[in-house]
């Protein structure tokens, strides 16, 4: 089972800046954060993970706080192609863990 | 296009038979994963593999078998097919069994009737 909580969907206006929550309450501390995101029916998308300090790359900005019970992906500047489901997972970076993919959150992005 | 590919695109099969799909992982990468993704249970992990060897497994019905061979291909064997393993079938690869970006496949479509 998945271990992290997330709204089911969210609208956000093209150009704005979109923030997805993500709770992971019971995180271990050797568990990463990891958010993949999955567009309409095509595979699974890495887009970033942070252990405990934010992150940012060329595709967005993880906000992790500082218990490490949740997290914020951060899309900057979002587009129509933002458009997609967003999975936040937790999982220990070494060993055989697999990706445990929740519910996700299905983000609309509005012209 | 993440460089991981996967044929054939769409089957279409009826129940009680034995399907094969392929999947061949990114240039370089020694881990191949088989995740599972139909509406009602979602996206889930099957299997995983390493240099031909099985590291990983999950939710993967006894009916439903892999293997990686020598050249890195993967492939996925599914039998007695039901209704219910309609489903898009996806391959992820990665560099080593435990890298935190995997790279996954567009899918193939399987539609039991």
């Amino acid at each position: 089972d998945a271990k992290t909580t997330q709204p089911p969907s969210m609208d956000c206006a093209e150009g704005r800046a979109a923030n997805l929550p993500c709770n992971h309450s019971t995180i271990s501390g050797n568990e990463y954060v990891y958010w993949y995101r999955q567009i309409h029916s095509q595979g699974p998308q890495y887009i970033i993970h942070g252990l405990k300090n934010n992150e940012t790359n060329e595709m967005a900005s993880l906000i992790i706080t500082e218990d490490r019970k949740s997290s914020t992906l951060i899309l900057p500047h979002a587009t129509l192609r933002d458009t997609a489901v967003y999975y936040c997972i937790v999982r220990v970076e070494s060993g055989n863990t697999p990706l445990v993919f929740g519910k996700g959150t299905r983000l609309s992005v509005i012209a | 296009d993440s460089g991981v590919t996967q044929t054939p695109k769409h089957l279409i099969t009826a129940t009680g038979q034995r399907v094969t799909l392929r999947c061949s992982p990114r240039s370089g990468d020694l881990s191949v994963y088989w995740y599972q993704q139909s509406l009602d249970q979602g996206l889930q992990f099957l299997i995983q593999y390493y240099n031909g060897e099985e590291r990983a497994k999950g939710n993967i019905l006894e009916r439903f078998s892999a293997q990686q061979f020598p050249d890195l291909h993967s492939e996925l064997n599914l039998s007695s097919l039901e209704l219910g393993d309609s489903a898009l079938y996806f391959c992820a690869s990665s560099v080593d069994a435990s890298s935190y970006e995997q790279y996954f496949g567009p899918g193939t479509r399987l539609t039991v009737t």
